[in-house]
């Protein structure tokens, strides 16, 4: 059974409007939730990580998210996205099997 | 510091062949990530090691998959007779320790393409 679905494949977006990536995560898995960024020719990156506390967590760029037990959800927004942030990104929540399991992703394209 | 490197950054092979994938973690990270990314795809877990000692390989697709850190540090992931579904970006992380809460840091990949 799949632990984590990101709904957006591709999401465009218009420079500096806001922007929400969503992510959904069954509840087999460790509340530990990471968003991983990777830029074009990159490696990939960590984003921000939630493991305990508040449930508004920030991240590098700009970018938080909000864990949701409830819905088990961990969505990423922005308020005001740049060219630069133009990138993959994923949802990747931590297994209680000592691994992180990630998303497909969704790519973030910017338009100017 | 220096981050994590993978040797060779990408790397064509011809059916049947053997290849072996390098990954150099960041000094003092005691845990060791192996993954593979298809195109359009996040990672999949592939296996790690704690120290020397290979801790999962259940994400090992078969048999003709292995890898090894024998000393608890530079890691080697061996595909043997290569097969054209084996072409993928395989990429190599590592972190302090393997409970969750520390950062998993990622090296460049290996792209492999088997022809």
């Amino acid at each position: 059974a799949q632990s984590v679905t990101q709904l957006d494949s591709q999401v465009p977006v218009f420079e500096e409007a806001p922007v929400e990536l969503r992510c959904n995560y069954s509840s087999s898995v460790s509340v530990y939730l990471f968003w991983y960024v990777q830029y074009p020719n990159q490696g990939l990156q960590l984003l921000l990580k939630y493991l305990s506390g508040s449930t508004l967590v920030k991240g590098i760029n700009g970018f938080e998210a909000e864990f949701n037990k409830s819905q088990t959800s961990f969505h990423l927004r922005k308020p005001s996205v740049h060219i630069s942030d133009t990138a993959e990104y994923f949802c990747a929540p931590y297994s209680s099997a000592s691994k992180i399991i990630f998303g497909s992703g969704t790519r973030l394209s910017i338009r100017p | 510091g220096a981050g994590v490197s993978q040797s060779p950054r990408y790397k064509v092979t011809k059916r049947g062949q053997d290849v072996a994938l390098r990954c150099d973690p960041i000094s003092g990270h005691v845990s060791l990530y192996w993954y593979r990314q298809a195109l359009g795809q996040g990672p999949e877990f592939l296996t790690y090691f704690n120290y020397e000692a290979q801790q999962d390989k259940s994400g090992l697709p078969n048999d003709r998959f292995s890898a090894e850190r024998p000393e608890g540090s530079i890691s080697t992931l061996t595909i043997q007779r290569t097969e054209q579904r084996d072409s993928a970006m395989y990429r190599c992380a590592s972190s302090l320790e393997s409970s969750g809460i520390y950062e998993q840091y990622f090296g460049p990949g290996t792209r492999l393409t088997v022809t």
